[in-house]
């Protein structure tokens, strides 16, 4: 149990196009997804809860007009990088949890390179 | 806001050897502390967790402990094997995790 799945696992795209990710938790509701930003050899950077049906909180420093979040139901949140450049080339991970628990289900990843 | 410090960065073992990678952490109202295990190029894998309630927890080869008085709490892992080698994170919080800085566990067959 507790399976969380991204869409795509890699994307290319040209400079200045947008971009969009997909979070689903496969076999459970969940209340809460958190979006993250991971660049090489480093530790897991919060950009963003969503609460279901709500709009997100951003963390400070993360632009919520560039990078738009967006968590239509229970198990299903998306990303979107909206005119991307090189800079934004990093991987992308989700979590899915639910009310009743603290715990974080990840999800298995998203690679955005920007040429 | 909770912020939390895992040490070391790097930990090179030898297989059968024990790995301990320790962190701490500041806000006291923190009740909840998992380790992650990430390989490359994949997402953070829960490998144990616990709760402030608990001092001690262990799962086969792995345990981890806490003192919330000192705001300490550690991994263990014994009989270590080369399947271990991956990056660990700590984290600590009470709805918002905040991640540790990551330690890569290397274990040399």
């Amino acid at each position: 149990g507790a399976v969380v799945s991204q869409h795509p696992s890699r994307v290319i795209c040209k400079s200045g196009t947008s971009v969009k990710i997909e979070c689903r938790s496969l076999d459970f509701q969940a209340t809460t997804m958190f979006w993250y930003r991971q660049f090489p050899k480093q530790s897991l950077m919060l950009m963003a809860t969503s609460n279901e049906g709500s709009k997100a909180t951003y963390e400070q420093g993360v632009e919520k007009d560039k990078f738009l979040i967006n968590h239509a139901s229970l198990t299903l949140s998306t990303l979107t990088v909206t005119s991307a450049h090189p800079e934004d080339s990093s991987f992308y991970i989700c979590s899915a949890t639910t009310v009743a628990k603290q715990t974080q289900y990840f999800g298995p990843g998203t690679r955005l390179l920007v040429l | 806001g909770e912020n939390v410090e895992q040490h070391p960065s790097t930990l090179s073992v030898q297989e059968g050897d024990s790995a301990v990678i320790k962190c701490t952490y500041s806000d006291s109202a923190s009740n909840y502390f998992p380790w992650y295990k990430q390989e490359l190029g994949k997402g953070p894998q829960l490998i144990i967790d616990i709760r402030s309630n608990v001092g001690e927890k262990k799962d086969q080869r792995i345990a981890v402990t806490l003192n919330k008085t000192a705001k300490h709490f550690s991994l263990h892992i014994t009989e270590t094997q080369p399947e271990d080698s991956a990056v660990y994170f700590c984290a600590a919080g009470l709805g918002d995790m905040r991640f540790g800085a990551g330690t890569r566990l290397t274990v040399k067959p």
